[in-house]
């Protein structure tokens, strides 16, 4: 069974400076997708960033990087230059395959709550 | 802003109660996932319907259903609602089965 955990409830760091949040992920699948999802106290999830199991490359999306470690089933997030709009719960997920197929079940962690201090 | 709305925002029912939950999906997006949250965990799959059928759900009991509408939309039910059905219900929906989700802000459920 897939299983996505992150062991950091909760995250302190300056305004300006780089925070990385944890997760790491298990599966026997060869084929997966890994997400990072912001929830601020509003509810709503906001998409980050996205690391196919295949990519190559480490994924990035402005301030926000995956570092991606296969080997080691890890799946890191690196926020740089925080701001304190950052503050809110973070979820690492992944995407469920069946029969090698894609879906569009996401497996979440617990999550980080970051706040970022002025 | 996902275009993915919800209603109720809140609301508050009784043990033993039955409740309905709304998702209007994105304009052209014809797959809608339902997702639990219980407080200080993390989202979890309810079901997926795909064109007006389920075709994938979670490890939830029966009592939990849902419909999609020719027009996309769907509905959550629960039926003889439970203390621990109390959370935030998120609904997101995709252009396929496989696409990319875009979430709604939620509605929190709590039962007395």
């Amino acid at each position: 069974a897939q299983k996505i955990t992150q062991t950091q409830p909760g995250m302190f760091v300056q305004e300006k400076e780089a925070v990385t949040l944890d997760c790491t992920y298990d599966t026997s699948d060869q084929s997966y997708g890994l997400f990072w999802y912001k929830q601020p106290s509003s509810g709503e999830m906001i998409f980050l960033i996205y690391q196919g199991s295949y990519d190559e490359q480490n994924a990035t999306e402005g301030r926000y990087s995956l570092n991606f470690q296969k080997a080691r089933k890890s799946a890191n997030l690196v926020i740089s230059a925080s701001q304190l709009g950052d503050s809110a719960m973070y979820f690492c997920a992944m995407r469920e395959y069946v029969r090698g197929g894609a879906t569009n079940k996401l497996i979440f962690g617990t999550g980080t709550l970051l706040a970022v201090q002025p | 802003e996902t275009g993915v709305t919800q209603s109720p925002t809140h609301l508050i029912k009784t043990r033993g109660q039955q409740v309905t939950l709304r998702c209007s999906s994105q304009s052209g997006h014809n797959t809608v996932s339902w997702y639990q949250q219980a407080l200080g965990q993390g989202p979890q799959f309810i079901f997926q319907y795909y064109r007006e059928e389920e075709n994938g759900r979670g490890n939830f009991p029966p009592r939990f259903s849902g419909l999609q509408f020719p027009n996309y939309s769907s509905e959550l039910n629960v039926n003889a609602l439970e203390l621990d059905d109390s959370a935030l219900y998120l609904c997101a929906s995709s252009l396929s089965a496989t696409g990319e989700l875009f979430f709604g802000e939620g509605s929190r459920l709590t039962v007395l």
